[in-house]
Formats: C-alpha cells, structure tokens, sequence
C-alpha cells in the first residue's frame, strides 16, 4: 500500500513568513495529491490538490509542486496569517481502486502576530 | 453544502461497553470512511464502504466493525470498548468510486473509554 512521509511536524513562523510542508509518497502510480486543514474542534478540510498531470497549482496564497520523477509534494503558503494557525495534512490514493486516501501524520503551523 | 454529522461530540465510556457512532451525509455520496486520529499518527482508516450493506476492511479495523444500512448513514461499532481505543474519530464521505476525489469530514466525536 501507500506510504505517505510528512515533514516537519510542527513549524513555527511570523506573520508575513512563508511556510513549507513537504511530503513524501512510495507508490509511483498515485495520481492525485490533496491537502487538507484542520482548524481547532472540527474536521479537515480540503484547501487544494493536484493531479499528476501538472507541476504546480496556485490558489492565491496557497501553492502545491509535485515532483513525480522525486515522488514528492509540498504546500508552499506565502504571506502567513494568524488564521493560518492549523494542522495540516497530506494525502496520496490508498489502494485497491476505491477511493481511498492515505495521510500524512500532519504539520501543526503556527503563525505568531 | 456537504454536511456530515456525527451523533456525539464528547462520549464517555466504561471497558467493556458496546459503543455505537453514528455519522449522516446530506449529498447523496457514495464513499463513506471512519478514521481514528492520534497525537503523531495522523489519520489511519478503519473502515470504509462505497455503497449500501458493502464495507472494507481499512488499515487498523481490529476491535471494529462498522454498519451501512441505508446509503446517508455509516455507523462505527466497538464490540467491547477497550482503554486504547480512546481518540477521536472521524466520519467523512465523498462522491466519487476511485481516482481521488474530496472528501467531507464531520467535526469529530472524542472518545474517551475508562
């Protein structure tokens, strides 16, 4: 099955900083890669993915590269906010064809004033 | 919106009690999952079902089992709840049969077995 590596598992930056999140996955035929954020008392939420088809995708603040060649993925968040404050995950395809996803253990950010 | 809900936020259980959670979706999805989260672990399956009565088995389903008996509600069942079953567990869902797609979480139910 897959193996999902994430790093660091806790990051600490000042506001206006830039955050990086990277992770590693073991299964060279994962095609889908999203993350997700978890604020305090609720479940997570997806904020962007991207398929194996592109290298990068925007969405104002937030960014992911994928190197497929590497096997690797990072969330790139510039500009931080307080409300940045969170625990993120990644995620690669589980197998067997359904639509599964394995986790990375998660990064708790926090962006300090 | 997705909405999933879960019937319990804080739940507190003695060793050896059956405990059931219950989770409901509001899109009609196909894919439902319960996943345990812990300190350092992350998230980690413990079951799943991609339609009615139809469930597999996750990473980490010993000491569970789980019902789908109508296609909006997946429920988690612990036999006879055991002290390191304590955690929080999470319910999500998600439209599509394979090839990634989103899935929707519900706020969480925090477990506690004494």
């Amino acid at each position: 099955g897959e193996n999902v590596e994430q790093h660091p598992s806790t990051l600490s930056v000042q506001e206006g900083d830039s955050a990086v999140i990277k992770c590693t996955y073991s299964d060279s035929a994962s095609n889908y890669f999203p993350w997700y954020k978890q604020e305090l008392g609720k479940g997570p939420q997806l904020i962007i993915d991207i398929r194996s088809n592109v290298g990068e995708k925007k969405d104002q603040r937030i960014a992911v590269t994928l190197n497929k060649t590497a096997k690797h993925f990072s969330l790139h968040i510039t500009e931080t906010q307080p409300e940045d404050s969170a625990v993120y995950f990644c995620a690669a395809p589980g197998g067997s064809g359904y639509s599964t996803l394995t986790f990375g253990k998660g990064t708790m950010l926090l962006v300090s004033p | 919106d997705v909405k999933v809900t879960q019937s319990s936020r804080y739940l507190v259980k003695r060793t050896g009690e059956k405990v059931f959670l219950e989770c409901v979706q509001d899109m009609d999805h196909e894919n439902m999952f319960w996943y345990r989260q812990d300190p350092g672990l992350g998230l980690r399956l413990i079951y799943f079902s991609y339609d009615v009565k139809m469930k597999e088995k996750g990473d980490i389903p010993e000491g569970y089992s789980v019902s789908r008996e109508k296609k909006e509600r997946f429920s988690l069942i612990l036999e006879s709840a055991s002290t390191n079953q304590t955690s929080m567990y999470l319910c999500a869902s998600s439209l599509l049969l394979a090839g990634g797609d989103e899935q929707f979480f519900g706020p969480g139910t925090r477990l506690t077995v004494l």
